[in-house]
């Protein structure tokens, strides 16, 4: 079985570019999370979606980040424009909730913000 | 009060030895428990999960005390290939929201 893919798998690029990271969930599942892990902050949840719909986006930094899910089978982060302190893994996570609430998370996106 | 909080570490302890960890949560609302392992430069990987007073998996043991809020993590017989960093996580709400904890390192020594 396909687990959680993301895309790239590492990205660096200059200040004040736009990145999009691009996750696909396990199929069947109904809620999508986007995570951010630094060693200063840890893994921080920044949105989730429960059957596509966003739920809690609380933890998006500030308005350069935005993420959607248009389907259930496809979501992006996007950050416009980056800046140094956005590098960071960041991981996508899908669940089954009412069910099995367990998450699974994709390989991560390395980004490097130069 | 962080709403999860674990010793952070490091543990360093022999092959074969027993090892515990002990997380704490603020969420007296949470109903199940999660322990996750995340090797060096990877994903979090679902370890273990808690719906009752514990589980075992192994020489994978879990304990919950929700009077105390605490739950704790016990592996016997250790291994090498169980150096990683452990993370304590409630699940929050209903809607499938997870809170991690800052993890404990465990680092298995010959």
């Amino acid at each position: 079985d396909a687990g959680v893919i993301q895309s790239p798998r590492h990205e660096v690029t200059e200040m004040g570019q736009e990145v999009t990271l691009r996750c696909k969930p396990i199929s069947g599942h109904n809620s999508l999370f986007w995570y951010r892990q630094t060693m200063m902050r840890g893994l921080e949840l920044l949105i989730y979606f429960n059957n596509n719909v966003p739920i809690d986006d609380s933890g998006m930094p500030e308005d350069r980040f935005s993420a959607k899910m248009p389907n259930a089978s496809f979501s992006t982060l996007k950050i416009q424009p980056s800046e140094p302190r956005d590098s960071a893994v960041y991981f996508c996570a899908s669940s089954l909730v009412g069910l099995a609430p367990e998450q699974f998370f994709g390989p991560g996106t390395r980004l490097t913000v130069l | 009060r962080k709403e999860v909080e674990q010793d952070p570490g490091p543990f360093n302890v022999p092959e074969g030895a027993t090892v515990a960890f002990n997380c704490t949560y603020s969420n007296s609302a949470s109903q199940s428990f999660f322990w996750y392992r995340q090797d060096c430069r990877k994903e979090p990987k679902l370890l273990m999960s808690v719906y009752s007073s514990g589980n075992e998996d192994g020489r994978f043991t879990a304990q919950l005390n929700r009077a105390s809020q605490y739950i704790s993590l016990l592996i016997r017989d250790s291994k090498l290939s169980d150096s990683a960093t452990y993370l304590c996580v409630p699940l929050y709400n209903q809607g499938g929201k997870l809170i991690f904890g800052q993890g404990t390192e465990l680092s298995v020594k010959p």
